[in-house]
């Protein structure tokens, strides 16, 4: 079985600063890793997804996270926050590539002016 | 191409009612698949549908249930409404072709509020 593990429901930054969402995963397989955004009223949008092809993803918007296998981790980073960026982000895994999406819980992102 | 639509895009039931609710996915998407978001239990897979197939299921009572039709709508049915029920469904699409993995592609789903 897979899941996820976020933590920090909420997280809150200062327009410009470093943005650290993190996530811990638990796969029995080599897991396929997603990070989704969803704005208020909204569903959710693909970020970014881990394919296993490097280990570094780069994805919309100047976000990218790192899959780190030793520390189960796939943590999403901006380097400078924008006001925009406020939103609700959920880290997700799927066992295989066709297996249904098992999100984490989410964490509230606040970017204060 | 136009995205994942959803429709209603909110709704408003009383506890006992059943209720449809429908999703066209993104043209020549096969697989659609249907989550409940509440806050506080998150998002939950309800179940998968692919080929008018159900491929995947999650652990939701058998109130919940679903179909596809042949052009890839489809729609999902919560009879014998819960106040519990409330929640934002979501629908999403995703297209199976060529190496993993196969990121879905979400609507805006429905809001549903049981009175």
């Amino acid at each position: 079985a897979q899941s996820v593990t976020q933590l920090g429901s909420h997280v809150s930054v200062s327009e410009g600063a470093l943005v650290l969402l993190r996530c811990n995963y638990s796969s029995s397989v080599p897991p396929y890793l997603f990070w989704y955004v969803q704005y208020p009223n909204q569903g959710l949008q693909l970020l970014l997804k881990y394919t296993s092809a490097a280990t570094l993803v780069k994805g919309i918007n100047g976000f990218e996270a790192e899959f780190k296998k030793s520390e189960t981790s796939f943590h999403l980073t901006k380097p400078s926050a924008h006001m925009s960026d406020a939103a609700e982000y959920f880290c997700a895994v799927s066992g295989t590539g066709r297996r249904a999406l098992t999100f984490g819980s989410g964490t509230r992102l606040q970017v204060q002016p | 191409k136009a995205g994942v639509t959803q429709t209603p895009r909110y709704l408003i039931k009383t506890r006992g009612q059943q209720v449809t609710l429908s999703c066209s996915p993104i043209s020549g998407h096969r697989s659609v698949s249907w989550y409940q978001q509440t806050p506080g239990q998150g998002l939950q897979f309800l179940f998968e549908y692919f080929s008018e197939t159900q491929r995947n299921k999650g652990n939701f009572p058998g109130r919940f249930s679903g179909r596809q039709f042949s052009n890839s709508r489809s729609e999902m049915n919560v009879s014998t409404l819960e106040l519990g029920d409330s929640a934002l469904y979501l629908c999403a699409s995703r297209h199976e072709e060529g190496p993993g993995p196969y990121e879905q592609y979400f609507g805006p789903g429905t809001r549903l509020t049981v009175t």
